[in-house]
């Protein structure tokens, strides 16, 4: 049982917008910054949102991330096939001194 | 930029003691964090632990007395051992770096891991 919620599965036609979310509580969300990692299938996790907010260099600009309270939130706009991956949010949590991630939603492209 | 390549047996039984290495390349492993994180079909990504390359350690309670992180700045390689591992530690293993600052945490680059099976 993660101590991050996301929905198991999201889905979007090609150039709509979708939105992940993340839930959490206030020893995780609610007290450190939220991150988002993108996992194509049989590849490594790659990081698309970190600070909350921030897009690496060459992640596209489709991408926005979100938090408010003990919840975050990945948008993804302009939808694209490419998109079509497993997405986890990730913080930190205080009672560890380590790091969380969600269970994972995956995004099919219709 | 720098790269992370994981090696290391894919086959074990149970009670023996898994070992990886995280090879660093483009970068030096002096002056960052670094971890490992694994990944199970039942349990999703789970953070093992990091490591600060003076050696300062922090491990997840569910594994902290089983499992040791160790940097070797002279062949700028971290590793990894685990013991007594079971079924339940089948998973594909990834070494990260931790990029740390300002209260913000993140994990990037990330190795292309490496796949554990436990298993008589």
């Amino acid at each position: 049982q993660s101590l991050l919620t996301q929905p198991p599965s999201v889905s979007g036609t090609p150039g709509q917008r979708v939105s992940i979310s993340c839930s959490g509580s206030s020893s995780n969300i609610g007290s450190n910054t939220v991150n988002w990692y993108q996992q194509l299938p049989g590849t490594a996790p790659k990081l698309v949102i970190y600070n909350n907010s921030h897009r690496p260099s060459g992640v596209p600009g489709r991408f926005s991330g979100s938090k408010s309270g003990t919840s975050a939130s990945l948008a993804i706009s302009g939808l694209q096939s490419e998109d079509e991956a497993d997405y986890y949010c990730s913080t930190w949590e205080d009672s560890l001194n380590g790091a969380v991630f969600g269970g994972g939603t995956k995004l099919t492209v219709l | 930029q720098v790269q992370l390549q994981e090696s290391g047996p894919g086959l074990l039984k149970p009670s023996e003691t898994l070992s990886l290495t995280c090879s660093v390349s483009g970068g030096s492993v002096n002056g960052y964090y670094w971890s490992w994180i694994r990944q199970s079909p039942g349990k999703g990504l789970e953070w093992i632990g990091h490591i600060f390359h003076s050696g300062s350690t922090n491990y997840n309670p569910s594994l902290k007395s089983r499992v040791t992180i160790s940097v070797d700045t002279a062949k700028n390689q971290l590793s990894l051992k685990l013991n007594s591992v079971t079924a339940a530690d089948t998973a594909v293993y990834y070494c990260a770096k931790l990029v740390a600052g300002g209260g913000a945490n993140w994990f990037d680059p990330w190795g292309q891991g490496t796949p554990v099976t436990v298993s008589s």
